[in-house]
Parts: C-alpha cells; structure tokens; sequence
C-alpha cells in the first residue's frame, strides 16, 4: 500500500492564480481531510469528508474548495491564491469517524505565493 | 476551540523523562496525540477515548482526565529519536468529524 499520497510537493504561485492541489489515499478509508500548518505553528482543520459526495468545512475554509467525487481522491482546489495561503498543507484519512480512529498523514505539498 | 499545550517546548538529555499536557475547554470525546519530525508528517502515537480505552503505541503512556478535559503525554528515558514536536488533537462531544490540534511541544532530547 502507499498510502497517502500527494502532489506536488512544492509549488510556487503567483497571487491570484488558481490550482489543485492532489491527494489520494488507497486504503479504502472513509474519512479524509485537510490541514495547513504554518511555521511553528500546529494543523488547522481545512475542509474533511465523510465519504464520497459528503464534504464540510473546518476551522479555515476560506478561500478553498473541495469535492470528493471517489473514496479514493480528495482534491483541494486554491481558486484564488493569496500571500497568506504560504504554508505547509497535509492531506489524512482515516478508517471511521475521526473520533476514534487514527489519521494517516500524507508527505504534505510546500506552498509559496508570491 | 484549540486545545493548549504546555510546556511549548523541553529540552532533555537522553534517559531523562517528560511529561507534555493538553487542556481544552470544552467536553471531550478522544485526545489523539501525534509526533512530527522536521520537514515530515505527523505520525500518530495515541487515542485516549472517553471510558478509559486507548490505542496506539505500547512504549509511550498517557492519560485523559475527562472531568477536567485534560490529558498528558509521558515520555520516561527519553531517546535521541524522541526528538520532535507533539501534538495533541482533540475530538468534541458534539462532532464525531473534526479534530482539533494544538499548537505543539518541541521536545530536544540531546545526548
């Protein structure tokens, strides 16, 4: 198994560009979410999904969107980049709900926005 | 709400031993703690859920104080590789969804 795999891992932006950033888990897991984190700082909650076609924000979802269209990919699309987007983002799933079960990490994608 | 960890970082010479908290104002379902090296993912050590059943790594301890919403992480004779930095995550009666982490305990363990 691979895992959690994203792509790319590093990207550079220009403010005001759009992109997808790519995640896709093989482990048949049902929960996936996503996280940023900036330096020093811990992992907040982007957006998660409960299962394909079920999608919800967490603590920042502004500026973010995302759709879950197969159990496997969960794409995060930047639709307007902005300087304050530069940060570390991770993608996770997890077996269940996220309550009770462990959260695998992906390698996470480094984010720069000129 | 963000959980608050504390001490927000520790420096220990190998063998020594630590102890890393979280506390969070609201009821609690799970505290989930994970350790991320520099440069790497988050990787999980612990659940500790509501009702005393944990699961997770068999040489690191915890424990969840679930009247005072707190739980802490003990490191006993620390090892180089302990290195890094713990967070804790924490899961809400109200969501069975979101974990919630902390902003993170940076832990040197040097020779």
């Amino acid at each position: 198994n691979a895992g959690v795999t994203q792509t790319p891992k590093f990207q550079v932006l220009k403010t005001g560009q759009s992109m997808t950033l790519q995640c896709a888990q093989d482990m048949n897991h049902e929960y996936m979410s996503w996280y940023r984190q900036d330096p020093g700082m811990g992992l907040r909650l982007i957006h998660y999904s409960v299962g394909a076609g079920i999608t919800d924000q967490g603590e920042v979802p502004n500026g973010y969107n995302v759709s879950r269209s197969t159990t496997e990919d969960f794409p995060l699309r930047l639709l307007s980049a902005a300087p304050s987007q530069t940060s570390v983002y991770f993608c996770a799933s997890s077996q269940g709900t996220i309550r009770s079960n462990t959260q695998y990490f992906g390698p996470g994608t480094r984010l720069t926005v000129l | 709400q963000q959980p608050v960890q504390s001490p927000q970082a520790v420096i220990l010479r190998e063998g020594e031993d630590a102890v890393i908290n979280c506390s969070s104002s609201k009821a609690l379902y799970s505290v989930h703690w994970y350790r991320q090296k520099h440069g790497e993912a988050p990787v999980f050590l612990m659940i500790l859920l509501k009702g005393g059943e944990q699961k997770g790594h068999d040489k690191i301890s915890a424990s969840f104080n679930e009247k005072k919403q707190q739980s802490s992480l003990y490191l006993t004779a620390s090892q180089l590789s302990y290195s890094g930095t713990y967070f804790c995550g924490t899961a809400g009666m109200d969501s069975s969804y979101k974990l919630i982490f902390g902003s993170g305990t940076r832990l040197l363990v040097r020779p």
